[in-house]
């Protein structure tokens, strides 16, 4: 069975770089699984940050950027900000109408 | 405004059956395919179902495969999910999420706040 994989935490200090990754547990990740990436904080709905690889959702800051690395989709935030202490995931488009969530990124700001 | 608003959730004995509902404003509901996703308590962000905009095309999770069914009624800007055969496992909350297509792919851009489902043994 195919599982999304991506790092289960993951700390950045204010103002640094950080760079989440998403795989397949088989396989390459590569722009036809058409990634898409998700913020939640406790108590909330997610929130679209980027989908189709690197397109940010309506009202995103630039700071996020989304991309291909390797076999990875990648999810990078620049200058992190306090409120960027969230969970991530990632989802992949597997095709069939079927999508597969990652198991999340707790991201600390610290 | 695009709004998402869940309902049916409670709490149920393993084994039983639950129908949630998703009530959708604010956009044409049945040019877009739903989804519904579930998180469990403390944990990630699951996939269960999705439907075409029509309600011809289904599609599921195998954790739920033949014990959920998903439908819509495109006359009330309705969504469904049928849950049968509950078990401890499927405890969680359930969002209904709208499905958006861009340029061959497809995300979710709007989520309900999500509907509580607790099955006990």
């Amino acid at each position: 069975q195919t599982v999304v994989t991506q790092e289960a935490s993951f700390s950045v200090s204010p103002g640094g770089t950080v760079t989440l990754t998403c795989g397949l547990s088989s396989g390459s990740v590569s722009t036809t699984y058409y990634p898409n990436w998700y913020k939640q904080t406790p108590g909330q709905a997610p929130r679209t940050l980027i989908y189709n690889t690197d397109t940010r959702s309506s009202g995103v800051p630039d700071r996020f950027s989304g991309s291909i690395l390797g076999n990875e989709a990648a999810l990078t935030i620049t200058g992190a900000q306090a409120d960027d202490e969230a969970d991530y995931y990632c989802v992949l488009c597997m095709g069939s109408g079927v999508s597969l969530f990652g198991g999340g990124t707790r991201l600390t700001v610290l | 405004e695009v709004q998402l608003l869940e309902s049916g959730g409670g709490l149920v004995r393993s084994g039983g059956s639950l129908r949630l509902s998703c009530a959708a404003s604010g956009f044409t509901f049945s040019k877009y395919a739903m989804t519904w996703v579930r998180q469990a308590p403390g944990k990630g962000l699951e996939w269960v179902s999705a439907i075409s905009g029509t309600g011809g095309s289904t599609y599921y999770a195998d954790s739920v495969r033949g014990r959920f069914t998903i439908s819509r009624d495109n006359s009330k800007n309705t969504l469904f999910l049928q849950m049968n055969s509950l078990r401890v496992e499927d405890t969680a909350l359930y969002y209904c999420a709208k499905r958006f297509y861009v340029n061959s792919g497809y995300y979710f851009d709007y989520w309900g706040l999500g509907a509580q489902v607790t099955v006990s043994s």
